[in-house]
């Protein structure tokens, strides 16, 4: 039962546009959403993240998005730069805990930014 | 260190072979999570730690699986009498307790685990 879906395993997108990576859920218990970036052979990394009360958080070129009544959210990347090109992954939790959450990842989507 | 340590980061077992992986979390983090990370998915939890105490360990598939924190830093996954299914990415991440600020976990580059 895969509570958290990346229904995209991948991506591309020229240079310069807007990436738009999209993540469902559905466990109505999950209020608290991250993004990680994973390049090859490394550990993934902090992006951003959102509170339920919220439905946008806004950090530089990234923003997520929260719609919980479709139980979806969104990361866009404005502009997309070559050092985006990696695996992007959506995860959420039931509760923020200061960094004690215990986190269900979705499967990834590959990036590609085109130059 | 500056961040999350894993050894080995790879490690080939026969079947039926117990391993050991280990994890050095960044110095003062409270937080220690352990994920299993196979082909083509994302990250699944497997064990919680807060200190020294294991606070959850309802992700471990089986018994086979046991991890400790001793002395509420250094972390150990010991896998006993490995499956190919155990075959994965393992995933350590630490996180500071802190109620003023949250950066998400620090994850460590992992261990590729193949059993053969």
């Amino acid at each position: 039962d895969q509570q958290v879906k990346q229904n995209s395993p991948s991506l591309s997108v020229q240079e310069g546009r807007i990436s738009i990576l999209n993540c469902d859920y559905t466990n109505s218990m999950f209020d608290y959403f991250l993004w990680y970036k994973k390049y090859p052979a490394e550990g993934p990394t902090f992006l951003i993240s959102i509170s339920s009360i919220k439905d946008k958080n806004e950090d530089g070129r990234f923003t997520v998005f929260l719609n919980k009544s479709a139980k979806h959210l969104s990361l866009h990347i404005v502009p997309s730069q070559p050092g985006d090109s990696a695996v992007y992954f959506c995860a959420a939790s039931e509760e923020s805990n200061f960094g004690n959450e215990k986190l269900t990842f979705g499967t990834g989507t590959r990036l590609t930014i085109i130059p | 260190g500056a961040g999350v340590s894993q050894s080995p980061r790879y490690k080939v077992a026969k079947r039926g072979q117990d391993v050991a992986l280990r994890c050095d979390p960044i110095s003062g983090h409270v937080s220690l999570f352990w994920y299993q990370q196979a082909l083509g998915q994302g990250p699944e939890f497997l064990t919680y730690f807060q200190n020294e105490a294991q606070l959850d360990k309802s992700g471990l598939p089986s018994d086979r699986f046991f991890a400790e924190r001793p002395e509420g830093s250094v972390s150990t996954l010991k896998i006993q009498r490995t499956q190919q299914e155990d075959s994965a990415v393992y995933l350590c991440a630490s996180s500071p307790y802190n109620r003023d600020s949250y950066y998400g976990y620090t994850f460590g580059s992992g261990t590729r685990l193949t059993v053969v």
